[in-house]
């Protein structure tokens, strides 16, 4: 049964940090990687996606896949206190069944 | 451009009672159609998952049933509730094929007392 962890579970950062988010995930096989984002009260909506080793870049958001590692990260330059959210990494094959991470709260402080 | 409504927006309900959620998609023909279950705060869990009309499958078991009676709809539901029933309802589509995103509605707040 496909297992993802991250961490850190909370994380708070001063405005313009760069911020680092960890997720590792137990199924090699996985084909694909999502970052979502969810605001207090919203829905969740995501952020990007990556289905192959390596590392992608979309204006201040790069997300950085290593399948033999099993580790998939998000990262923010420039953080800004819209950023604060709960940010949830998922993944699947192909199959129906999206596997969500518990989630990491980042809060941006001004 | 495709909509998602979600039905009620929040609800209060007794241990025991019976419920129904619901949700429709307009603008997209035969979705993938998906619940999920959030605790407070938590992570997202799937429950159920959909491909065509008629056409259901669980994915965890949570004395919860979902059915898919037309294309664009798709409804959650129990006899008895239950205290941990309690959460954030979200339905979600998605195009079919299982690399494309997943898009969620605005959600249910379920409190069961």
């Amino acid at each position: 049964q496909q297992n993802v962890q991250q961490s850190p579970e909370s994380l708070i950062v001063p405005e313009g940090a760069r911020t680092s988010l960890n997720c590792t995930f137990s199924d090699s096989a996985s084909q694909y990687f999502w970052w979502y984002r969810q605001h207090s009260g919203k829905a969740p909506k995501a952020l990007m996606s990556i289905f192959s080793n390596g590392e992608k870049e979309e204006g201040r958001f790069t997300i950085h896949l290593n399948k033999a590692s099993l580790h998939f990260s998000l990262h923010i330059r420039d953080s800004q206190p819209s950023d604060s959210a709960l940010y949830l990494c998922a993944n699947n094959n192909a199959g129906a069944k999206l596997t969500f991470g518990g989630g990491t709260r980042l809060t941006v402080r001004p | 451009a495709q909509t998602i409504h979600q039905w009620p927006v929040a609800e209060i309900k007794a241990v025991g009672s019976p419920l129904s959620l619901g949700c429709t998609i307009k603008g997209k023909s035969s979705p993938n159609l998906y619940w999920y279950w959030q605790a407070t705060g938590g992570t997202l869990q799937q429950l159920f998952y959909s491909i065509t009309v008629g056409q259901v499958e669980s994915v965890v078991q949570l004395n919860l049933s979902a059915s898919r009676p037309k294309d664009d709809q798709f409804i959650l539901s129990t006899e008895k509730l239950l205290l941990s029933h309690s959460g954030f309802y979200l339905c979600a589509w998605s195009l079919r094929d299982w690399a494309y995103e997943q898009y969620f509605g605005p959600g249910t707040r379920l409190t069961v007392l």
